[in-house]
């Protein structure tokens, strides 16, 4: 197994909307409702925004929102604010013991 | 306030080792599953090991299975990772996460760096 796949970049003016996808197999992704979203600003640790596919961390901003279809699972940052712009990595459970949890490449998130 | 501060890291020689320590505060490390996950210098996110909430149960990504070890003291709330024979390939930032049962990882220790180097 290896990394989900990110897109690279993404970017948007404040107040847009955008999605990010994270693309994996039936192994990970597509296999269980175990995909989580994390955010982490530039020299900071991740922070958990998304977990089991679309609930947020009780208090998170309603403006960050996951799905998932097949293989491909999403998040969606609705109303574009500044401080948004960061790295973003989705996360799967996998359930081999080799390789418990995968991450995705990741994403830079751009606010033009 | 729940907090995982992380401690250990420096700089190591090839096929050297070091103990990393994770010191939780706010709840007991005992009484969750808890992980190590790295992030080599401008890259992305990796997974290390993982120790399950009974600490019978411990698992290793390929690439550092048979020279990292995880480990729990519950006496002093800390949870650890011995890493032997370490390759240049090692060099990260390594954190401490706290697994919930939904197997995300919701709190994450600020990270402390290993550099493997001659």
């Amino acid at each position: 197994q290896s990394a989900l796949t990110q897109p690279a970049s993404v970017s948007g003016s404040p107040g847009q909307s955008i999605t990010i996808s994270c693309t994996g197999t039936s192994s990970d992704v597509g296999g269980y409702n175990y995909v989580s979203w994390y955010q982490q600003h530039p020299g900071k640790a991740p922070k958990l925004m998304i977990y089991e596919v679309t609930n947020r961390p009780s208090g998170f901003s309603n403006r960050f929102s996951g799905s998932k279809s097949g293989n491909t699972a999403s998040l969606t940052i609705s109303g574009l604010h500044t401080e948004d712009e960061a790295d973003y990595y989705c996360s799967s459970y996998t359930g081999s013991s080799a390789l418990l949890y995968v991450f995705g490449t990741g994403t830079k998130v751009t606010v033009l | 306030e729940v907090q995982l501060l992380e401690s250990g890291g420096g700089l190591a020689q090839p096929g050297g080792s070091l103990r990393l320590s994770c010191a939780a505060s706010g709840f007991t490390v005992s009484s969750y599953a808890m992980s190590w996950v790295r992030q080599a210098p401008g890259k992305g996110l990796e997974w290390v090991s993982s120790i399950s909430t009974s600490g019978g149960s411990t698992y290793y990504a390929d690439s550092v299975k048979g020279r990292f070890t995880i480990s729990r003291d519950s006496s002093k709330n800390t949870l650890y990772v011995q890493m032997n024979g370490l390759r240049a390939e090692d060099t990260a930032v390594y954190y401490c996460a706290r697994r919930m049962t939904a197997r995300a990882f919701d709190i994450w220790g600020q990270g402390t760096m290993v550099t493997v180097s001659s």
